[in-house]
């Protein structure tokens, strides 16, 4: 058990570009979630899947934003047409999903920032 | 609709002195559990507490303990015997399980510094 790897660290992209984010959770976790976390504030809810499915996604992702999980096991975070808005730290984690009210396991967080 | 509030935006504290982290939230759930989340410098979220809002018993981790309030919807951290190692944000964070997503909303966060 390695824990939540999220890749890369630390993305710089201009305005405009598309930028790809990729998140491999705690193995045999059924459960994903993504997190935006921007200065002084608490992350927050981006989406969730359940295996595949996504099951959830907040208003805050807007058509720009696309995640995927294929097979359940790693997802990817697509942001299309970067704005500056964007820049923030985008966290994922992950959890068992055996019974209700579990520890969620994070990464270390993708910092994105857009120029 | 939740909300967490954490109205403490820097707390500092002398080493092995105890410090009190206050939270409160706000919901019509009867069921949910309430969390101490730890952001150090790494940026890694760490688990510190949990507490699940159907018992009664405040939760107690080593050096942890929470004051669980449920009729006031308060949640406060306290760490006793403070260490350097515990300097970091603290965010509270609510979760109302439904369908399988839980999903946590935290409050804004609390930066604790622990002076040597």
């Amino acid at each position: 058990d390695t824990g939540v790897s999220q890749n890369p660290r630390h993305k710089i992209t201009k305005r405009g570009q598309n930028v790809t984010f990729r998140c491999d959770p705690i193995s045999e976790h059924n459960r994903l979630y993504w997190y935006r976390q921007t200065l002084g504030q608490g992350p927050e809810f981006l989406t969730y899947f359940q295996n595949e499915a996504q099951l959830e996604k907040s208003r805050l992702l807007s058509d720009r934003f696309s995640a995927e999980r294929p097979k359940g096991s790693f997802s990817t975070l697509e942001i299309q047409r970067t704005e500056q808005g964007d820049s923030a730290m985008y966290l994922c984690a992950s959890s068992a999903g055996h019974r209700g009210g579990e520890k969620l396991f994070f990464g270390s967080g993708t910092q994105l920032s857009v120029l | 609709a939740q909300t967490v509030t954490q109205s403490q935006p820097e707390m500092s504290v002398q080493e092995a002195e105890t410090v009190t982290l206050s939270c409160t939230y706000d919901t019509s759930e009867n069921n949910y559990y309430l969390f101490w989340y730890k952001q150090p410098p790494s940026r890694q979220m760490i688990l510190v507490i949990r507490q699940e809002a159907y018992k009664q018993q405040n939760a107690t981790e080593n050096r942890f303990s929470v004051n669980f309030q449920k009729a006031a919807k308060s949640f406060s951290l306290k760490i006793s015997d403070s260490q350097l190692g515990d300097t970091a944000m603290y965010f509270c964070a609510f979760m109302a399980p439904r369908g399988g997503n839980e999903k946590l909303t935290f409050g804004t966060g609390t930066r604790l510094t622990i002076i040597p």
